[in-house]
């Protein structure tokens, strides 16, 4: 069964560090999307992308944050200058199309920790 | 605004009883979508059932069944005969409207005693 998946599963760095979080969704979704969950909280929405563009993004992602999709394949969320805050687990979801209709299926996660 | 609330933070079953997790959400659009998800120990989250908001038919998975109700505002996740496998955290999820984006609730840790 087709899945998302994740790397690295865990990510270690300094505060102020770049970090990239690297995804790789089902191959013939359309949609994809990043959230995160801070230790022992619930998992907030970050930003979606459609079409390489940015459809929606919350307000957590702000200019410290990008998303691209380099190639056919991968999806990819950037912290430019890690904080302590921004220690979390990262989630990749992918859907066929951006319509209610379709479910978002989840990675495994990321688990960044920013020292 | 859209927001889901699931009040229980932690339920504590021993084994083969039957549980209910709780989840009231709250929207103004007439068309939407609940989800629930699972996430074990290990992290990762586990699609379970997606229900649209003019679908209330109860739905029955084995031993899951989830009862949607418009009038409370409510899409109460059961399982009966409770395994230790299950344990893990449950959320409730909503998504509608014009955005693309899940709402999640805070999520029900579910510990399953053996």
């Amino acid at each position: 069964e087709p899945e998302v998946t994740q790397t690295p599963s865990h990510q270690v760095t300094q505060m102020g560090q770049e970090v990239i979080l690297r995804c790789v969704p089902i191959s013939n979704h359309l949609y994809f999307y990043w959230y995160r969950q801070i230790l022992g909280q619930k998992v907030e929405f970050l930003v979606s992308f459609y079409n390489n563009e940015i459809s929606e993004k919350s307000e957590i992602f702000d200019d410290q944050f990008s998303v691209e999709r380099p190639d056919g394949s991968n999806f990819t969320l950037k912290i430019r200058s890690t904080k302590l805050e921004d220690s979390a687990m990262y989630f990749c979801a992918s859907s066929a199309n951006g319509m209610a209709l379709d479910t978002q299926y989840f990675g495994p996660g990321t688990r960044l920790t920013v020292l | 605004a859209q927001k889901v609330t699931q009040a229980q933070t932690e339920i504590s079953v021993v084994e083969k009883e039957d549980v209910t997790l709780d989840c009231v959400y709250e929207t103004r659009d007439t068309t939407y979508y609940l989800f629930w998800y699972k996430q074990p120990p290990s992290g990762e989250l586990v699609f379970l059932i997606r229900r649209n908001s003019f679908d209330e038919q109860n739905e029955i998975s084995g031993r899951y069944s989830w009862n949607f109700q418009k009038s409370t505002s409510s899409f109460n996740f059961t399982i009966t005969a409770s395994q230790v496998v299950d344990s893990a955290v449950y959320f409730c999820a909503l998504y509608g409207g014009a955005t693309n984006k899940l709402i999640f609730g805070t999520g029900t840790l579910l510990a399953v005693q053996p």
